[in-house]
């Protein structure tokens, strides 16, 4: 089945600094790939996701990056702000949906005013 | 516009309690998902419904059971809890299969 690793764990940066998550996916059928965030005592939110035919999405301070050859994508956080502390999940979709979801093992991020 | 409900948020049982947790969508989304949460750990997928009346089992279904009467709501039973069980458990609903789910707030159970 699908393997997805998740790096690193725990990430602190200052407010204004760039943050950046890293997945790798085994299952070379996965298609879809979103990135969710959790807040505490919530459950997950997209905040933004990719499909294997694009290689970059932007949404204003967030992007995603993805290499279908290496089987790697990334989150990419601009100007940092308190309230982008959070976990962070990474997902590998397969062609079968949600039904073949693989998620991360999620990033603590912490911005430090 | 609520969209996903999860009752309740906490709860402690005793091994060997029953319990249901039902979620609600207001999204008339098909797909609906039941997760669980570990500390460390990825959610894992118990059970999950593509439409009214369906169910099926996703990574980690012992020990739970579902159902899917309406195509707003889907519950997960615990027949008989274990400590194993504790855990935070997530319910989330879609429009597709392979587009944003929606998850609900979660539901805070420990087994006692």
């Amino acid at each position: 089945g699908e393997n997805v690793e998740q790096h690193p764990s725990t990430l602190s940066v200052q407010e204004g600094d760039s943050a950046v998550i890293k997945c790798t996916y085994s299952d070379s059928a996965s298609n879809y790939f979103p990135w969710y965030k959790q807040e505490l005592g919530k459950g997950p939110q997209l905040i933004i996701d990719i499909r294997s035919n694009v290689g970059e999405k932007k949404d204003q301070r967030i992007a995603v990056t993805l290499n279908k050859t290496a089987k790697h994508f990334s989150l990419h956080i601009t100007e940092t702000q308190p309230e982008d502390s959070a976990v962070y999940f990474c997902a590998a979709v397969g062609s079968g949906g949600y039904q073949k979801v693989t998620f991360g093992t999620g990033t603590k991020l912490q911005v430090i005013p | 516009n609520a969209g996903v409900t999860q009752t309740p948020k906490f709860r402690v049982l005793k091994t060997g309690q029953s319990m249901t947790l039902l979620c609600a969508q207001d999204m008339n989304h098909e797909y609906m998902y039941w997760y669980r949460q570990d500390p460390g750990m990825g959610l894992r997928l118990i059970h999950y419904s593509v439409g009214e009346g369906t169910t099926a089992k996703g990574e980690v279904p012992d020990g739970y059971n579902v159902s899917r009467l309406k195509k707003q709501n889907f519950l997960l039973g615990l027949e008989s809890a274990a400590p194993s069980q504790t855990s935070v458990y997530f319910c989330a609903s879609s429009t597709d299969m392979n587009t944003e789910a929606f998850f609900g707030q979660g539901t805070r159970l420990t087994v006692v």
